[in-house]
């Protein structure tokens, strides 16, 4: 079975742009969650999509933002760029959300430099 | 907000010696799982544990899930270059059981010398 699977592996990208990332789920999770990897703040919560709505939101700003197609792929998109932004993006997926033999998997990130 | 505290922050340790590290929370989890993450990847679920005391083993890996909720611990026997990476513990906050949420430990970083 194929894992998770993340688009770009890397990105550069400029203060004020924006950025599309992408995720393929492993086939048959309905669930998908992202995350942001800093050295600073660890790993925290951006949002959850489950069966095309958003289920969960962590802290962040409206800067960041995500959706989930029917065929549960998912994309997060990030606006106006700020230095502060640049991170590992973390996808991960699950059959219906962490909960008994329904773990979150996750895939490769997307390492995302602003400059 | 519910936190998790890893310790050690990190570990040098000879080929071959035994690994223990553990979590804690001031507050009670209902899962605990552990994950092992190496450089430029994204973290690989190890073990997942879902009942107070239950004890797990994955070939060299045993987790075990605290009786009062509140930790777990991760051993790893006789331990191999391989085994050099970041290893996190997480659970579901109270408030969002049974979803993609997840909070994470700051992890333990594990050098191993051949």
């Amino acid at each position: 079975k194929a894992g998770v699977t993340q688009t770009p592996r890397y990105l550069i990208k400029t203060r004020g742009q924006q950025v599309t990332l992408s995720c393929s789920p492993i086939s048959g999770h309905r669930s998908v969650s992202w995350y942001q990897q800093t050295p600073g703040q660890g790993l925290q919560f951006l949002f959850e999509y489950f069966s095309e709505t958003q289920r969960n939101k962590g802290n962040f700003p409206g800067r960041f933002s995500g959706r989930q197609f029917s065929n549960s792929r998912s994309e997060m998109n990030v606006s106006t760029l700020e230095l502060g932004d640049s991170a590992l993006y973390l996808c991960a997926s699950s059959l219906r959300g962490n909960s008994y033999n329904s773990p979150l998997h996750f895939g490769n990130g997307t390492r995302l430099t602003v400059t | 907000g519910q936190q998790l505290n890893q310790s050690p922050q990190s570990m040098f340790i000879q080929e071959g010696e035994d690994v223990s590290m553990n979590c804690t929370s001031s507050s009670i989890f209902n899962t605990w799982l552990w994950y092992k993450q190496d450089p430029g990847e994204g973290p690989v679920l190890l073990i997942a544990l879902y009942k107070a005391g239950e004890l797990t083993s994955n070939g060299r890996l045993t987790a075990q899930f605290g009786i009062t909720r509140k930790d777990s611990f991760l051993n790893i026997s006789a331990s191999i270059p391989s085994d050099v990476g970041i290893y996190f513990c997480a659970g579901p906050p109270r408030t969002s059981s049974n979803t993609g949420k997840l909070i994470f430990g700051q992890g333990t970083t594990l050098q191993v010398k051949p």
